[in-house]
């Protein structure tokens, strides 16, 4: 079975700082897909970025990067330049490439950005 | 923009009642799922269904039961609710294998709270 572990409950950052979350993941599986997700206070959860196993390059969307160590089973997000509105839950979360949607989630890191 | 919309944010039932949580998407998702989010557990799947009238299990599918006759909706429902189903619950849609990202996208969540 799949595990996916967050270590990390809370973080705080400063405005305009830079920030890294840690994942880490258990799969005996080759392809598969690595995702963060963000649930801002009281409102939906979205996806912030993706990374498929396969890809060796690290995947970027603006000031959110993933630091993708597949031997490691290591999946970091990296916010730079944080903003307040960054302040959020974060989820890790795993998915095999035949399961479209099933996602194995991890526990959650609640990140707050301090002006 | 994909909605998903869940029908209830708050609910508060006593213990024994029958609670129906409702899930529409307006995307034409063929995938819907019902998870459910707890501190320091993360989301775990309860149910989920790739086609009208299917429905798997998922994770923890115990005390819940789900009801798909349309491709837009998705009903969780709690047969006699018990104060361990306080929760958060969170559906959520993705596109079909054939088109799938794997991409969740989540309604705003409904927090029952069982009296």
């Amino acid at each position: 079975a799949q595990t996916v572990t967050q270590s990390q409950p809370e973080m705080s950052v400063q405005e305009a700082e830079t920030v890294t979350l840690s994942c880490t993941y258990d799969t005996s599986e080759n392809n598969y897909y690595l995702f963060w997700y963000k649930q801002p206070p009281s409102r939906q959860m979205i996806l912030v970025i993706r990374q498929e196993a396969y890809k060796q390059q690290n995947a970027t969307e603006n000031r959110f990067s993933v630091n993708f160590q597949k031997a490691a089973k290591s999946f970091s997000l990296k916010i730079s330049d944080s903003q307040l509105g960054d302040t959020a839950m974060y989820f890790c979360a795993f998915m095999k490439q035949s399961n479209t949607g099933k996602l194995i989630f991890g526990q959650g890191t609640t990140l707050q950005v301090k002006p | 923009d994909v909605k998903v919309t869940q029908s209830s944010r708050y609910l508060v039932k006593r213990t024994g009642e029958k609670v129906f949580l409702e899930c529409v998407q307006d995307m034409d998702h063929e995938n819907m799922f019902w998870y459910r989010q707890d501190p320091g557990l993360g989301l775990r799947l309860i149910y989920f269904s790739y086609d009208v009238k299917m429905k798997e299990k998922g994770d923890i599918p115990e005390g819940y039961s789900v009801s798909r006759e349309k491709k837009e909706r998705f009903s969780l429902i709690l047969e006699s609710a018990s104060t361990n189903q306080t929760s958060m619950y969170l559906c959520a849609s993705s596109e079909g294998l054939a088109g799938g990202t794997g991409e969740l996208f989540f309604g705003e969540g409904s927090r029952l709270t069982v009296l």
